[in-house]
């Protein structure tokens, strides 16, 4: 079965450098996502991207951070001079058609820890 | 504010018996309705789906859907301690998902 595949599985990084990770969503999904889970809480939406757009983002979202598909397989949530806050669990996701009701399917994650 | 709720729990229930989770949510225009389950420190994964009112089974899951009472519910029959771990309850508002915080379930053997 296709699946999201997400890497580095743990990053650690020092306080107020950059980050980046990285996603591979399933092949014929058109709609990619990003999630994070602080530890012990609920998981949170980031933002949704479609057509080398963002679809949608939430306050989460600021000016910190970014997204990108680089290419044709790749999708890439950057953090920008990251804080202790930061450290949580990121997932990203993707789906068919979110219109049509389609799940999204999640990889395993990034643990971020900000040091 | 778009609010998915959850009962925390834990919810503890014999190797056997049925586990019952229940979620309300508050935007009407949800369409589209999942049950995640998160084992610690792992992804959430899809478990069930439901867009229509009534019942969906799946094996030994069920999960109800009430659009006028903005409730979703979901049965887990048989339980097993393999099925102990946190079931977020999720709710699609087209381009983002909503998930509650989710509540623990234990299965005692």
């Amino acid at each position: 079965e296709p699946e999201v595949t997400q890497t580095p599985s743990h990053q650690v990084t020092q306080m107020g450098q950059e980050v980046i990770l990285r996603c591979v969503p399933i092949s014929n999904h058109l709609y990619f996502y990003w999630y994070r889970q602080i530890l012990g809480q609920k998981v949170e939406f980031l933002v949704s991207f479609y057509n080398n757009e963002i679809s949608e983002k939430s306050e989460i979202f600021d000016d910190q951070f970014s997204v990108e598909r680089p290419d044709g397989s790749n999708f890439t949530l950057k953090i920008r001079s990251t804080k202790l806050e930061d450290s949580a669990m990121y997932f990203c996701a993707s789906s068919d058609n979110p219109y049509s009701n389609q799940p999204q399917h999640f990889g395993d994650g990034t643990r971020l820890s900000i040091l | 504010q778009k609010e998915v709720e959850q009962n925390s729990g834990p919810l503890s229930v014999p190797e056997g018996a049925i586990a019952s989770l229940n979620c309300t949510y508050s935007d009407r225009g949800s369409q589209s309705f999942f049950w995640y389950r998160q084992y610690s420190g792992k992804s959430p994964e899809l478990i069930m789906s439901i867009y229509s009112n009534g019942d969906k089974e799946d094996g030994r899951f069920t999960a109800q859907l009430n659009k006028a009472s903005q409730y979703v519910s979901l049965l887990i029959r048989d339980s097993q301690p393999s099925d102990s771990a946190t079931y977020l309850c999720a709710v699609n508002l087209q381009v983002k998902t909503i998930f509650g915080a989710g509540t623990r379930l234990f299965v005692k053997a």
